[in-house]
């Protein structure tokens, strides 16, 4: 079955600095990797996805993501944080070989960009 | 708008009085699924659909139950409710697992069961 681990509860950067928020994953076959960010009181909004080619990919809101093979993960990234990116932050894997109709989603990172 | 509704969003209640959440999507979608998100656990699957009457279920489907009689509409049942049901829950669609599209979320249902 996949799964994926988010190490961090909480990310805290400076206004401008990069931001980096971490995801390993493991599944059977190859994996499909999405990014989601929540607002409080909305639902996941969807950032970015990998299935194939690429291994860094860009998305909304100037996020882009590397995945990595090697290293199972799919790390997150921001060249410079905003105050408007303060939210948690999902990572989600599917199993394309094993592909069981479920996407599983990592416990969250709560990220907190200061002023 | 592209979006995926549910009601209530809200909804204090006691242990075992029925409750149904509905989520309806205007997307024309094939797959849609229920999570529920509680704190340190992340968003755990309970149900999904494939498609109307195809349903399965997700890691945590102990004392619920859904169905998906028309594409656009799949409501989660909550036969008995327990407090350990106290949880803020999505819906999700997308055009179907295979496409590899995301998932379009609903703003969620906070339940709380005395």
């Amino acid at each position: 079955a996949q799964s994926v681990a988010q190490p961090e509860d909480q990310v805290n950067v400076a206004e401008g600095n990069p931001l980096t928020v971490k995801c390993t994953y493991s599944v059977s076959g190859n994996p499909y990797l999405f990014w989601y960010v929540q607002y409080p009181n909305r639902g996941l909004q969807f950032l970015l996805k990998y299935i194939t080619g690429d291994n860094l990919v860009k998305g909304s809101y100037g996020f882009e993501a590397e995945f990595n093979k090697s290293q199972t993960s799919f790390h997150l990234k921001k060249p410079s944080a905003l105050v408007s990116d303060s939210a948690l932050y999902f990572c989600a894997v599917r199993d394309a070989l094993y592909g069981n109709n479920r996407l599983a989603f990592g416990k969250g990172n709560q990220v907190v960009v200061i002023p | 708008e592209a979006q995926v509704t549910q009601n209530p969003r809200y909804l204090i209640t006691v242990t075992g009085k029925k409750l149904t959440v509905t989520c309806s999507q205007n997307m024309n979608h094939e797959y849609m699924s229920w999570y529920r998100q509680d704190p340190g656990l992340g968003l755990r699957q309970i149900y999904y659909s494939m498609n109307v009457e195809v349903t399965d279920k997700g890691d945590v489907p102990e004392g619920y139950k859904v169905s998906r009689k028309e594409k656009r509409n799949f409501p989660l049942i909550l036969e008995s409710p327990s407090p350990n049901q106290t949880s803020l829950y999505f819906c999700a669609s997308s055009l179907g697992l295979n496409s590899n599209q995301p998932q379009h979320f609903g703003d969620g249902t906070r339940l709380s069961i005395l």
